[in-house]
């Protein structure tokens, strides 16, 4: 059975600074790893999606990283903005099977 | 614009009743999703459809029934079978199983 961990589940940083999110997970038969972001209330906005043959992915200031072998995924955060507070949830999508991490929630500080 | 809506927003409903929540989607996508959030839980797979006319049972699927009759729409009913029923649902939908998800705004369920 997939399980799938964020550490830490929450995170507090001053606005400007660079920041990574951990995302493990224990099978590595996995055909996508998704990161998502979630507003306080909202639905999830997905930020990215790196296939299984894939090593890494960038939008913006995001950048995510794929090491199937060891089991991670991180999510790093270049110039970190207030706007950026909100929980960011990762998800491995396998075969016929979605698995969920239960987030990290982060703070920007002005 | 192509999305997902959900509907309502928010859900008030007494103890014993069956609710319904809707879900839509534009995107012509063949898969479908049911999450049910609740707070340090993270999400949870309710049930899951790969296709018109058929649906699967999720991880957590006592007390919740689904139907599928259009590519474009995957209701919820919420029986009065599920013990605890208040919380955020949330639907989704993807290209096939496995591919990247798209979720909606979400509708918040509260029973009392």
């Amino acid at each position: 059975k997939q399980e799938v961990t964020q550490i830490p589940a929450a995170l507090s940083v001053p606005e400007g600074e660079n920041l990574v999110l951990n995302c493990s997970f224990t099978d590595s038969a996995i055909y996508n790893l998704q990161w998502f972001r979630q507003d306080p209330g909202k639905g999830l906005t997905s930020l990215l999606l790196i296939q299984s043959s894939q090593r890494e992915q960038t939008s913006g200031r995001l950048n995510a990283s794929l090491d199937k072998s060891s089991g991670r995924s991180t999510l790093y955060i270049a110039a970190s903005q207030p706007g950026d507070s909100a929980t960011y949830l990762c998800a491995v999508l396998g075969y016929q099977k979605v698995t969920f991490g239960t987030g990290t929630k982060l703070q920007v500080i002005p | 614009d192509g999305g997902i809506t959900q509907s309502p927003k928010y859900l008030f409903r007494k103890e014993g009743q069956n609710v319904t929540l809707s879900c839509e989607q534009n995107l012509n996508h063949d898969a479908m999703y049911w999450y049910r959030q609740d707070p340090g839980q993270g999400l949870r797979l309710i049930y899951y459809s790969q296709i018109v006319n058929d649906f699967q049972k999720g991880d957590i699927a006592e007390g919740y029934s689904v139907s599928r009759e259009k590519k474009e729409s995957f209701p919820l009913t919420v029986t009065s079978a599920q013990k605890n029923p208040t919380a955020f649902y949330l639907c989704a939908s993807s290209i096939g199983l496995s591919n990247e998800q798209y979720f909606g705004p979400g509708t918040r369920l509260t029973v009392t």
